[in-house]
């Protein structure tokens, strides 16, 4: 099973600011098969990114992703209020069992 | 318009056995791939099973021979059977469709609470 180590646990930054975060996988992940969740209080959490940088639709695009091999980022440009969530990253490698991060929380500062 | 609705949820003692259902819609569930995603109360996402369109299926370690995913394709809907649940079960349980690819969809979500 691959594990998939977020960082930081918590950001706490103010709007108009840049938010990077981390995921590290405990082995190599085909970029095809890397994305990025966004959880909102209360509610099911919403693709933002596949593939490892491929915006999901509707997302805007101060959103983006990057990396490859063990380590990928989330990148947001410039937060927006509604940006503030629980972002997870999680790895489809086939025939195998599907895996999340543990989760990053972004707070407002 | 793509919509997964969960059901089955509710009150379960330890021990005791549970079907969740996901009627879904505006698309074919035997032509994805399909999952189920777990999530306990404050705690986050665990995808406990899921079954590819070719019929193969995988579970976590924590659920694997109490689970059992299942499709019923003339109804278009996925199962989740779940055995021998424990406290450790209680969760938000999500259905999923494509987990990982750009056409992934998520149900509302319906709650399983394991207490006696």
């Amino acid at each position: 099973e691959i594990v998939l180590t977020q960082s930081p646990g918590t950001l706490s930054l103010s709007p108009g600011e840049r938010a990077t975060l981390s995921c590290r996988a405990s082995q190599s992940v085909n970029r095809s098969y890397l994305a990025w969740y966004q959880q909102r209080p209360g509610q099911a959490p919403r693709l933002v990114i596949y593939a490892a940088y491929t915006r999901a639709t509707g997302i805007p695009d101060r959103f983006s992703g990057s990396g490859s091999g063990t380590d990928f980022t989330l990148t947001i440009s410039r937060l927006e209020p509604e940006d503030f969530a629980v972002y997870y990253c999680q790895q489809s490698g086939p025939s195998s069992m599907y895996t999340f991060g543990q989760g990053t929380k972004l707070e407002i500062k | 318009e793509v919509k997964l609705v969960e059901s089955g949820g509710g009150l379960i003692q330890p021990g005791g056995s549970l079907r969740l259902s996901c009627a879904a819609s505006g698309f074919t569930v035997a032509n994805n791939y399909m999952s189920w995603v777990r999530q306990a109360p404050g705690r986050g996402l665990e995808c406990v099973s899921l079954i590819y369109n070719t019929g193969t299926t995988y579970y976590a370690d924590s659920v694997r021979g109490r689970f059992a995913i299942s499709r019923d394709n003339p109804k278009n809907t996925l199962y989740l059977q779940m055995n021998s649940l424990t406290v450790d079960d209680t969760a938000t349980y999500y259905c999923t469709r494509g987990l990982g690819f750009g056409d992934n969809s998520w149900g509302q979500g319906t709650l399983v609470t394991v207490s006696s």
